[in-house]
């Protein structure tokens, strides 16, 4: 079956580093996406991963291994508004664009 | 250019009634799933429609169904509701061949 973990709720300090990990048990792989949400709005797409490494795209960064069914995604400078939920999600079949979510990360930042 | 629009934003229904729930693609965009976001929890996928018809489908009874129109909008029905359908119903839209999803801000559906 499918499995995705990631931590449910994380605290951290405006300015300061924050690392989300997620962990994928899937029949297949096919990229892995990291989306951010805020409370009753649509999630956004953040960042892809398909192949092993490490993906910038400006504060944020997501690194991918595959062989350890393993990701991160990484937020530097945090501010207030960086206080959403944090969704990993994996594609697991190259034809259409089924993603299978983990439940979520909380992050919530403070002053 | 608008993005995807779902409507209606809230919607309150009783045990037993049946819902249709209705999503516009961003403009460009040939394909739309559809999923299901309890309270505290990821989304889960619901459904994919491509070219009018269902391409894919997740672990959801045949309560619930869909459509596509050729203007690549689309419904999701769901018939006989449970208080367990009480949940806030995405739709995300995406052009073939590629990977990214974008998402509408949602339908929030309540049973009672």
């Amino acid at each position: 079956g499918q499995n995705i973990d990631q931590p449910t709720e994380m605290t951290a300090t405006e300015g300061a580093i924050v690392q989300i990990n997620c962990t994928y048990q899937t029949s297949g792989f096919n990229g892995l996406f990291w989306y951010q949400q805020h409370a009753g709005e649509a999630p956004t797409f953040l960042s892809y991963n398909v192949l092993d490494g490490l993906e910038e795209k400006g504060r944020f960064s997501s690194f991918l291994s595959r062989s350890k069914g393993y990701s991160y995604l990484l937020l530097k400078e945090l501010q207030m508004k960086d206080s959403a939920s944090y969704l990993c999600a994996v594609r697991d079949h190259p034809a259409g664009n089924m993603l299978t979510f983990g439940g979520g990360t909380r992050l919530m930042v403070k002053p | 250019d608008a993005g995807v629009t779902q409507s209606p934003t809230h919607l309150i229904k009783t045990r037993g009634q049946q819902v249709t729930l209705r999503c516009s693609p961003k403009s460009g965009h040939d394909t739309v799933s559809w999923y299901q976001q309890a309270l505290g929890q990821g989304p889960q996928f619901i459904f994919q429609y491509y070219e009018e018809e269902e391409r894919q489908r997740g672990n959801f009874p045949d309560r619930f169904s869909g459509h596509q129109f050729p203007n690549y909008s689309s419904e999701l029905n769901v018939n006989a509701l449970l208080l367990g359908d009480s949940a806030l119903y995405l739709c995300a839209s995406s052009s073939s061949g590629n990977e990214k999803l974008f998402f509408g801000s949602g339908t929030q559906l309540s049973v009672l």
